[in-house]
C-alpha cells in the first residue's frame, strides 16, 4: 500500500483562478510534509515543507496540514499558465527519505 | 540554486546488459538517493546512501541493484544484470544533511530504455 495519496490525479483551472490539491498519508510515521513541483522533462523541485498544525503561506502558495487527519493541501491563488506542472505530495518519518504521492497534474489554461 | 547533474540524460541497452548511472550532486551534499519514475507519474525511492553505506533502501532496490560513490566523485546506480521492467527515469537527488526538515535537490533524470 502506498504511504502517500493524493488527488484529484488531474486538475484545470482557469488562469487566474485557485487550485486545491490534496494529500493524505496512510502511516501515522509519515507526518512530516513536502510538496514539489516537476515540469515536463525536468526533476522535481522543492516548493514548500510543512510539519506543524496550521497554514503556512509562501507567495501565492499556501499549504495545510492536520496532523491529527494526517491530509496536507496545497493551494495555488492567482494560478498562471507556468504553474502547469505535476505536484507532488512527499512525507517521511523523522530521519528517512520521502515517499512521494502519484502526483496531480494540474493545467491552467489561459 | 543547487544543481544536481546525471549524466547520461538517455540510455539504451539490451536486456541483461550492465548499465551504471552517474549523477554529480551539490558540491557540499552529504546524503544522496535514488529515486525511479515510470510513465511520468509516481516517483518511487530506491535507496539513500551516505558516508559509504547504503542508509535506506526500498523492496525496488533489488539485488541486481547497487550503489558507490568512490574518492568523491559521481555518486552511481549500476545494474546488472538489466531487466525489461527497469526501464523508467532515473533521478538522482542530494541534500546536505539527514532529516525530514531536509530538501532533496533533483537532477533531470536519466532515461533507461531496456530492449
Amino acid at each position: 500500500q502506498q504511504k502517500v495519496q493524493q488527488s484529484p490525479e488531474s486538475l484545470s483551472v482557469p488562469e487566474g483562478g485557485m487550485a486545491s490539491l490534496n494529500c493524505t498519508s496512510s502511516d501515522r510515521n509519515f507526518q512530516y510534509f513536502w510538496w514539489y513541483r516537476q515540469h515536463s522533462g525536468e526533476g522535481p523541485k522543492a516548493l514548500m515543507s510543512i510539519f506543524s498544525d496550521g497554514d503556512k503561506k509562501e507567495g501565492r502558495f499556501t499549504a495545510h496540514l492536520n496532523k491529527a487527519s494526517l491530509h496536507v493541501s496545497l493551494h495555488i491563488r492567482d494560478s498562471q499558465p507556468s504553474d502547469s506542472a505535476l505536484y507532488f505530495c512527499a512525507a517521511s518519518p523523522n530521519n528517512n527519505a520521502p515517499r512521494f504521492g502519484a502526483g496531480t497534474k494540474l493545467s491552467v489554461k489561459p | 540554486g543547487p544543481k544536481v547533474l546525471q549524466i547520461p540524460s538517455h540510455q539504451i541497452i539490451d536486456m541483461g546488459q550492465m548499465v551504471t548511472l552517474n549523477c554529480d550532486p551539490v558540491s557540499n551534499h552529504l546524503y544522496f538517493y535514488w529515486y525511479k519514475q515510470i510513465l511520468g507519474q509516481q516517483m518511487e525511492f530506491l535507496v539513500n546512501f551516505y558516508n559509504g553505506k547504503v542508509m535506506e533502501k526500498s523492496k525496488l532496490f533489488k539485488d541486481q541493484f547497487s550503489v558507490e560513490r568512490p574518492d568523491g566523485s559521481y555518486f552511481t546506480l549500476k545494474i546488472q544484470p538489466t531487466a525489461l521492467e527497469d526501464s523508467a527515469v532515473y533521478f538522482c537527488a542530494s541534500s546536505l544533511d539527514r532529516g525530514s526538515a531536509e530538501t532533496l535537490y533533483f537532477g533531470s533524470g536519466t532515461r533507461l530504455t531496456v530492449l
